[in-house]
């Protein structure tokens, strides 16, 4: 069974830092491009960020890109999205996402973690 | 980037009702394009892909159909456990967008 756990979100200042993990099991992780997908509280799905199988190839929205960085450990199963500079209008529930085999890297998504909350406030 | 809108944001029906929902692209998107659906408090769930392929485990009450830049999702029998929110999705160009979401509530 897949499984997506992401974790790692909390209450942060504005300018502040945070990183945020999802523990992939029950696929071959490392076969998979993963995504990022946010949810503004009350509000709609925006698409953050992918990165590739092996690591090689990132995508970023033109909302996050110079500020956040997507990453991935696949001898540990975890995607992480490291957030700097956070700003208010960042705040939202994260989840990560798998995208099916044969899918490109920013195309549709298959399994979706259970999402963690980041709140940027002062 | 490619604009999605969704028709109507909000919808009240009947148990048993056929429903559509209908989406429609700022451009040509030849097809790539998914649907999901999100109860509250949950992760948004794929019910179809490419448009008409129905994702696997999901009722076949579900479908899909469209081209171009006008997609559609009918639900041909609404169910209790229907009721919930629907988003699109385009998939087509990076970055991936989706529509703004349209509210099935229960008359």
């Amino acid at each position: 069974e897949v499984q997506l756990l992401e974790s790692g979100g909390g209450l942060v200042q504005p300018g502040g830092s945070l990183r945020l993990s999802c523990a992939a099991s029950g696929f071959t992780f490392s076969s998979y491009d993963m995504n990022w997908v946010r949810q503004a509280p009350g509000k709609g799905l925006e698409w953050v960020s992918s990165i590739s199988g092996n690591g090689g190839r990132s995508d970023y929205a033109d909302s996050v890109k110079g500020r956040f960085t997507i990453s991935r450990d696949n001898s540990k199963n975890t995607l992480y999205l490291q957030m700097n500079s956070l700003r208010a209008e960042d705040t939202a529930i994260y989840y990560c996402a798998k995208v099916p085999h044969g899918a490109m890297a920013t195309g549709y998504f298959d399994y979706w973690g259970q999402g963690t909350l980041v709140t940027v406030s002062s | 980037d490619i604009q999605m809108t969704q028709s109507p944001s909000s919808l009240s029906a009947s148990v048993g009702d056929r429903v559509t929902i209908t989406c429609r692209a700022s451009q040509g998107i030849s097809n790539s394009l998914a649907w999901y659906q999100q109860k509250p408090g949950k992760a948004p769930k794929l019910l179809l892909y490419a448009a008409s392929r129905l994702e696997s485990g999901v009722p076949s009450r579900f479908s899909g159909s469209g081209s171009g830049t006008d997609y559609t999702l009918t639900i041909s029998s609404l169910q209790p456990e229907d009721f919930a929110t629907y988003y699109c999705q385009q998939f087509y160009r990076t970055p991936p967008t989706f529509g703004q979401g349209t509210k099935l509530e229960i008359k």
